[in-house]
């Protein structure tokens, strides 16, 4: 079953503007995290954020959490042609180490330059 | 190199044969875990280990075998391949993380594209 699933599915954007992805969840959490995944490459890991944090912010990235809501979205600021990729969210819900991440089905970012 | 490495990077077999796609990781790290990607979707985990020798299925376990003699390889092996296995399989690996705090994040090697005719 699915329990993350990204909104919108394809996002496309001019070099320049912000792009903002969102993620949806069913069950209670420990952690979410974002990936990023370039075209043919491996998943690359951006940020984790855990159910008692609102939000947190790496370089251009900005994530919130809305645990009453059962939300999540990624804002990534200034975009550039590099960040073309898919973007996936990760939940997880156990909280020991071994706990299993279910991914999304991801957004698909374009950046036009 | 350090890192985390997978071979072959592309295979293409017969229906009913025996694949072993390869996955070491030079971080000594606990967790290695196997998904796979169809096209136009996210992961799916097959298999997962916690440590050398401890093993557990994920959400798409038939079909696959894995086993983890040594900390750093994680082999996944497919006893008699089908169609419905082509796909993209990624290892990935991941540091214990403190009692409480829910798994870390998640090292991807590069991916397995594997073709099953």
């Amino acid at each position: 079953s699915q329990q993350g699933e990204e909104d919108p599915q394809a996002l496309s954007i001019q070099e320049g503007e912000n792009a903002t992805m969102n993620c949806s969840y069913k069950t209670s959490i420990n952690n979410l995290q974002w990936y990023r995944q370039n075209s043919g490459r491996g998943l690359v890991h951006l940020i984790l954020i855990r159910s008692n944090e609102r939000e947190k912010h790496s370089g251009r990235l900005r994530v919130t959490l809305d645990t009453s809501k059962k939300s999540s979205s990624l804002l990534i600021t200034a975009s550039r042609a590099a960040d073309t990729a898919s973007y996936f969210c990760a939940t997880a819900q156990g909280v020991t180490s071994g706990s299993r991440l279910t991914f999304g089905e991801g957004t698909q970012l374009t950046v036009n330059p | 190199d350090a890192g985390i490495t997978q071979s072959p990077r592309y295979k293409i077999t017969e229906t009913g044969r025996q694949v072993t796609l390869m996955c070491h990781q030079t971080w000594s790290h606990s967790y290695m875990f196997w998904y796979r990607q169809d096209l136009g979707h996210g992961l799916r985990l097959i298999y997962y280990s916690a440590a050398a020798d401890i093993t557990d299925k994920g959400e798409v376990p038939d079909g696959y075998v894995v086993s983890r003699s040594k900390t750093e390889n994680f082999p996944l092996t497919l006893e008699s391949a089908t169609r419905s296995q082509t796909s993209v399989y990624f290892c990935a690996s991941s540091e214990s993380s403190f009692s409480g705090s829910g798994p870390n994040e998640q090292f991807f090697g590069p991916g397995t594209r594997l073709t099953v005719l």
